[in-house]
């Protein structure tokens, strides 16, 4: 079963209205959470590195006001997409790893939240 | 920004064929993952290969990794109609945590 959960899977808001999407590992204490985006068959954006009780890092390009990044609990971090517009319309894609990824385990993924701004 | 270039973009054969995907990368890696996506869906984790490795398999699945060329390869061996899907090839980029995404290879997969 899923070990990163996503929510909504799909979400459509109003243009001006900001939009939250969930992301949470089910088993496992998530250290670091990543978050990506991704255009209709292109591939994954990085936007931003997220840890525990820190503040995201951005990647170069990617509007930290625009897209506020939380990474309150070990087990959650959210993507908000403030003042949405239709450009922002895209499949949000996020993965967590914990500490046991440096020793070897794998990064998981979410099963993504197709975002419609309209 | 994308680490890389995969080759080829799109690739189209017969069932019961193989399958051969590439990917290059620009910097130094810890590893290299290959990842698999139905349209529209997440990614599903294939294999992962670590920068002191040089091939591993995984059932149908063998991939290589060439450090000195900055490369890896992906097969997949007697394809089928299921294996239609995008698959991509992440590096996880050394120094860093993140794991930096190739632009991918839409494979068709012909009955």
């Amino acid at each position: 079963g899923a070990v990163v959960s996503q929510h909504p899977s799909r979400v459509i808001c109003k243009s001006g209205t900001s939009v939250k999407i969930e992301c949470r590992s089910l088993d496992f204490q998530a250290t670091t959470m990543f978050w990506y985006r991704q255009f209709p068959k292109q591939s994954l954006m990085l936007m931003a590195t997220s840890n525990e009780g820190s503040k995201a890092t951005y990647e170069q390009g990617v509007e930290k006001d625009k897209f506020l990044i939380n990474h309150a609990s070990l087990t959650l971090s959210t993507l908000t997409v403030t003042s949405a517009h239709p450009e922002d319309s895209s499949f949000y894609i996020c993965s967590a790893i914990s500490e046991a990824y440096y020793s070897g385990n794998t990064i998981y993924f979410g099963e993504g939240s197709w975002l419609t701004v309209v | 920004s994308q680490q890389g270039e995969e080759d080829p973009q799109a690739l189209s054969i017969q069932e019961g064929e193989n399958a051969t995907m590439n990917c290059s990368y620009k910097t130094s890696i810890n590893n290299l993952q290959w990842y698999r996506q139905n349209s529209g869906r997440g990614l599903v984790h294939l294999i992962l290969i670590r920068s002191n490795e040089r091939e591993k398999h995984s059932g149908r699945l063998r991939v290589t990794l060439d450090t000195s060329k900055k490369s890896s390869s992906l097969l997949i061996t007697a394809s089928r109609a299921a294996d239609t899907a995008s698959y991509f090839c992440a590096t996880g980029v050394q120094g860093a945590q993140k794991l930096v995404f190739g632009q991918g290879t839409r494979l068709t997969i012909n009955p």
